[in-house]
C-alpha cells in the first residue's frame, strides 16, 4: 500500500516556541492531505485539509494563524503550530489522499507526539 | 448534524468472534471505512465498503445496510494482537472522512 511519513515521531518543546512538522507521501502524489488531532482516549479531530498549491481549508474552532499549513508540493504538507503551549500537547496524525486512485482512501502518517512545557 | 456512533468498549476472548457496530447519519454517503488503532499509532486501514453486503478480507469481514445506516466489522479467529481500538468513518457527500469514536476491543485468554 502507499507509505506516508511523518517527522519528527516525537518533539518536546517549551512553551512559545513554534514546531514545524512534515508530512511526506513517498510512493504516490497527494493533492490532498489533512491534518488530524487526537486527545488521550477520543478520536481522530480534523483540524484542517490541506490542498496543493492553496490555502488550506480549516474547521470550525481551529485557529489558522497559529496552526500554519503549506502545502507546496504533492508529496509534502507542513503543520507549523506556532507559540505553542502546554494546551496543545497531543497526537498529530497527517494522512493523504492518492490523487491517482479513485477508491478515496486515505493513507495516515505515523503521527507526531507533540508535549509542550 | 453528522454523527456515527459504535460502543466505546467490548471485550472478547482469545479465538472467538466478535462483531463491532456502527450507525451513521451523515450528510451523503461515499463509502464506510473501518479501520484499526493500537494505543500510540495511527490508524491502519482495514476495510472500505460502498455498496450494500459483506466484504471478506481474511479473519476480518465487513458489512453495510445503506438503508438502514448500518455497518458492522466482524473479526474472526480472535488473537491477542487485535487488541486495539477500531474506527468506523464514513465520507459524507463532501467526500470529507466523518469519524466516530472509536471501540476499545480487549482480548482476552
Amino acid at each position: 500500500g502507499a507509505v506516508v511519513s511523518q517527522h519528527p515521531s516525537r518533539v518536546i518543546c517549551k512553551s512559545g516556541t513554534s514546531v514545524k512538522i512534515e508530512c511526506r507521501s513517498l510512493d504516490f502524489q497527494a493533492t490532498t492531505m489533512f491534518w488530524y488531532r487526537q486527545f488521550p482516549k477520543q478520536s481522530l479531530m480534523l483540524m484542517a485539509t490541506s490542498n496543493e498549491g492553496s490555502k488550506a481549508t480549516y474547521e470550525q474552532g481551529v485557529e489558522k494563524d497559529k496552526f500554519l499549513i503549506n502545502h507546496a508540493s504533492l508529496t509534502l504538507s507542513t503543520l507549523t503550530v506556532t507559540s505553542a503551549h502546554p494546551e496543545d500537547s497531543s497526537f498529530y496524525i497527517c494522512s493523504a489522499r492518492d490523487s491517482g486512485s479513485s477508491y478515496n482512501e486515505q493513507f495516515f502518517g505515523p503521527g507526531t507526539r507533540l508535549t509542550v512545557l | 448534524g453528522q454523527n456515527i456512533d459504535q460502543p466505546t468498549e467490548m471485550t472478547a476472548t482469545e479465538g472467538a468472534i466478535v462483531q463491532i457496530n456502527c450507525t451513521y447519519q451523515t450528510s451523503g454517503f461515499n463509502g464506510l471505512f473501518w479501520y484499526q488503532q493500537h494505543a500510540g499509532e495511527a490508524p491502519t486501514f482495514l476495510s472500505y465498503n460502498v455498496l450494500d453486503g459483506l466484504e471478506e478480507k481474511g479473519r476480518f469481514s465487513s458489512f453495510l445496510s445503506r438503508s438502514k445506516g448500518y455497518s458492522y466489522l466482524l473479526l474472526k479467529e480472535l488473537q491477542m494482537k487485535d487488541s486495539a481500538s477500531y474506527l468506523c468513518a464514513v465520507l459524507d457527500s463532501n467526500y470529507q472522512l466523518i469519524w466516530g469514536a472509536g471501540t476499545k476491543l480487549i482480548i482476552k485468554p
